[in-house]
C-alpha cells in the first residue's frame, strides 16, 4: 500500500531559528508532493507544490525565500521553515500523488512549535 | 457547511444516526474529494466525485455534487463511533499539479 512518512513528528525550535521537515513515499512514486500547514483551528493553507523535474509553484504568501522545498526523486521531499516566528507555528502536512491520479497520500504531518 | 463558515462546524450523535454534511467552494473543479482526519493523522481519501457526477456511493458513504451551485454534500449512514473525525470536502487548487483547496471542515463526534 501507499504510505507516506514525515519526520520529525513534532520540533520546538526559538524564534528566528529554522528547522528542516522531512517527507518520504513508500509503495508508490511521489510524482508531486504538496506542503500544506493546519492551524490549530484545523483549517488548510497550501504553501506549494512540488513535481519531479518541475518549478515549484508557491501559492500568494508563501515564498521560497522563507520556505524552500527540495524534491529530489519520487520517494522523498523535504521542507524548511527558515527564520521561524509564532505565526509559523502549526502542522505542516505533505500530499504526495502518483502520476494522473487525484488522490493525495498525507502523511501524520511534523507539528512545529516556536517559543 | 464548509467555505464561507467562519467557524468549524461541529456535530455530536449517536451511533447508528445518519449525517449530512456540506460544503460550497468557489471555483471550478475537476473533482471534488472528501478526506477524512483522525486524531494525531493526516487527512485520508474516502470518496471523490467527478464534475460530470452527481452522486457517488461507496460502502456508507454517498456523495453528491451540484456543480450550478457549486456545492457538495457528504452523507454516512449507520454512524459508528471510529467514524469520529473531521471531514474536508477539497478541490482543485488550479496548480496544474492537482494540489487540493480545503474546506474548513466538519467534526463529527459519534457516541457509542
Amino acid at each position: 500500500g501507499a504510505l507516506v512518512y514525515q519526520y520529525p513528528r513534532r520540533t520546538i525550535c526559538k524564534s528566528g531559528t529554522s528547522m528542516r521537515m522531512e517527507c518520504q513515499a513508500v509503495g508508490f512514486q511521489a510524482t508531486s508532493v504538496a506542503w500544506y500547514r493546519q492551524s490549530p483551528q484545523k483549517t488548510f493553507e497550501l504553501i506549494a507544490l512540488s513535481t519531479v523535474n518541475s518549478a515549484i509553484k508557491y501559492e500568494q504568501n508563501f515564498t521560497q525565500e522563507k520556505f524552500p522545498i527540495s524534491h529530489p526523486n519520487l520517494s522523498f521531499s523535504s521542507m524548511t521553515v527558515l527564520n521561524a516566528y509564532l505565526e509559523d507555528r502549526g502542522l505542516y502536512l505533505c500530499g504526495a500523488l502518483t502520476g494522473g491520479n487525484y488522490e493525495q497520500y498525507f502523511g501524520p504531518g511534523t507539528r512545529l512549535t516556536v517559543l | 457547511s464548509q467555505w464561507g463558515e467562519e467557524n468549524l462546524q461541529a456535530l455530536s450523535i449517536q451511533e447508528g444516526e445518519d449525517v449530512t454534511m456540506n460544503c460550497s467552494y468557489k471555483t471550478y473543479t475537476t473533482v471534488v474529494q472528501w478526506y477524512r482526519q483522525k486524531s494525531g493523522k493526516g487527512p485520508a481519501l474516502i470518496i471523490l466525485i467527478r464534475s460530470n457526477e452527481r452522486e457517488k456511493r461507496s460502502g456508507r458513504l454517498r456523495a453528491t455534487l451540484d456543480t450550478s451551485s457549486q456545492s457538495s454534500s457528504l452523507s454516512i449512514t449507520g454512524t459508528l463511533a471510529t467514524d469520529t473525525a473531521v471531514y474536508f470536502c477539497a478541490t482543485d487548487a488550479n496548480q496544474g499539479g492537482r494540489a487540493l483547496i480545503f474546506g474548513t471542515g466538519t467534526t463529527v463526534s459519534v457516541s457509542p
